[in-house]
Order: structure tokens, then sequence, then C-alpha cells
């Protein structure tokens, strides 16, 4: 099982409509959890840390289920310019105490007009 | 405020041959990680860099190999390319080994031939 797994998409979706992508990890001692967003061929930004209790930042909403290893991020209202990668990161601490960052593979977001 | 910047933006190199990327950090940040990122694919951790030292490093053989100059500027090497090597290289800059809060640059997307 890969340690951090994304629906590869593409998601074709109209405009105004909502969608949500899943992400699931394999570590149950990952510590912290993340949304990034990739335009095309551009570096990734980070779009929100994702907190147990949920989290919201305008049209996105992020949110953290623990015991079954997953996390979600919903988009409402989508806009064009919603169109992007969206990468699922998680942070886990290693053997030596050090951060271990894994990136998943994206999900393809495209928002047709 | 000057963000991550890389260097160069594209290279075309052969098979055999060696290649050096360049990054200078966010101002203010310390810490520098590299990574890969295959078409399609999420970016994959290939080391980092704090006080010039490897801190950790990724599943990557030996070939690549960095170093980080007391400006916490950092360089990327890679010997003997093979055509597998082609991808997009990121670097991310952070504050004393964070690996939570990230910031990339541009990448430099380097086509093996």
């Amino acid at each position: 099982r890969k340690e951090v797994e994304q629906d590869p998409g593409p998601f074709n979706v109209p405009e105004g409509a909502t969608v949500a992508f899943n992400c699931t990890y394999s570590n149950s001692a990952s510590q912290s959890f993340f949304w990034y967003r990739q335009d095309c061929r551009k570096e990734p930004k980070l779009l929100m840390s994702v907190y147990s209790s949920g989290n919201e930042d305008g049209r996105f909403t992020a949110q953290l289920n623990r015991a079954s290893q997953y996390i979600s991020l919903l988009i409402r209202d989508s806009k064009l310019s919603d169109s992007a990668t969206y990468l699922c990161v998680v942070k886990t601490r290693g053997m030596n105490r050090d951060d271990k960052i894994i990136f998943g593979k994206g999900t393809r977001l495209h928002i047709l007009p | 405020d000057a963000g991550v910047t890389q260097s160069p933006t594209h290279l075309i190199k052969t098979r055999g041959q060696q290649v050096t990327l360049r990054c200078s950090p966010k101002s203010g940040h310390d810490t520098v990680s590299w990574y890969q990122q295959a078409l399609g694919q999420g970016p994959q951790f290939i080391f980092q860099y704090y006080e010039e030292e490897e801190r950790q490093r990724g599943n990557f053989p030996d070939r690549f190999s960095g170093h980080q100059f007391p400006n916490y500027s950092s360089e990327l090497n890679v010997n003997a390319l093979l055509l597998g090597d082609s991808a997009l290289y990121l670097c991310a800059s952070s504050l004393s080994l964070r690996m939570d809060i990230q910031y990339f640059g541009a990448g430099t997307r380097l086509s093996v031939l």
C-alpha cells in the first residue's frame, strides 16, 4: 500500500459545482496533514493545513479522519481559477525524530465554463 | 522580500553527463530541501540541508549529492545522468528543519536525452 494515495482524476466539474477530493495515508503515526495546490508547470503552494477538528478557509473545507486514516478537501462554488492539481501531503516523525514529508501523486481538477 | 529562487529554469543534458542546480532560500530561512517531481507524479524528497550538513535523505542513489553554503543557498548535483532523471527539480526552504511550512521555488526542468 502506498504511503499516501489520492484519486488521480482528472475531475471535470462545471463552474459553480462542489467537488471533493479524498486522500488516504498508511502510517497511523502521521502527525500533520496539508493540501497543496500546483498549477500547470508551476511550483506547489500551500493551500491549507488540515486540523483534527476540520477547518475552513472561504470556499475550501479540509477534514481529517484519523480512525480511517483519510483527509478530504471540499471546494464549494468552484471557479475557473480553481483548475489545478491538488496534492495531499502527510508529515510523519521518523525514527531519528526527523520530519518525513510524503506527497501524494495529486488529483487534477478541471473547472468547465 | 525575495522568495525561493532556482537556476537555471531549464536544462538539457545527455546521458552520462553531470548537472548542478542552484537554489537560494527565502530570506530568513536556513533550511533547504530538494525534491524530484516526475511528470504526473507528486514531488519526491531527495534530501535536506541545514547548517551546511545533509540532515536527512530520501530513497535516492549516491549519484545525487548536494551542498549548502554559509549564506544558506544550496546546490544539487547529479552525476552519471540517466534518462529517468528527467524531471522537475524543486527546492523548498523553511526555518529550523521544519517541513510543515515550506516555500517552493519555481523549479528547474531537467531533460536528459
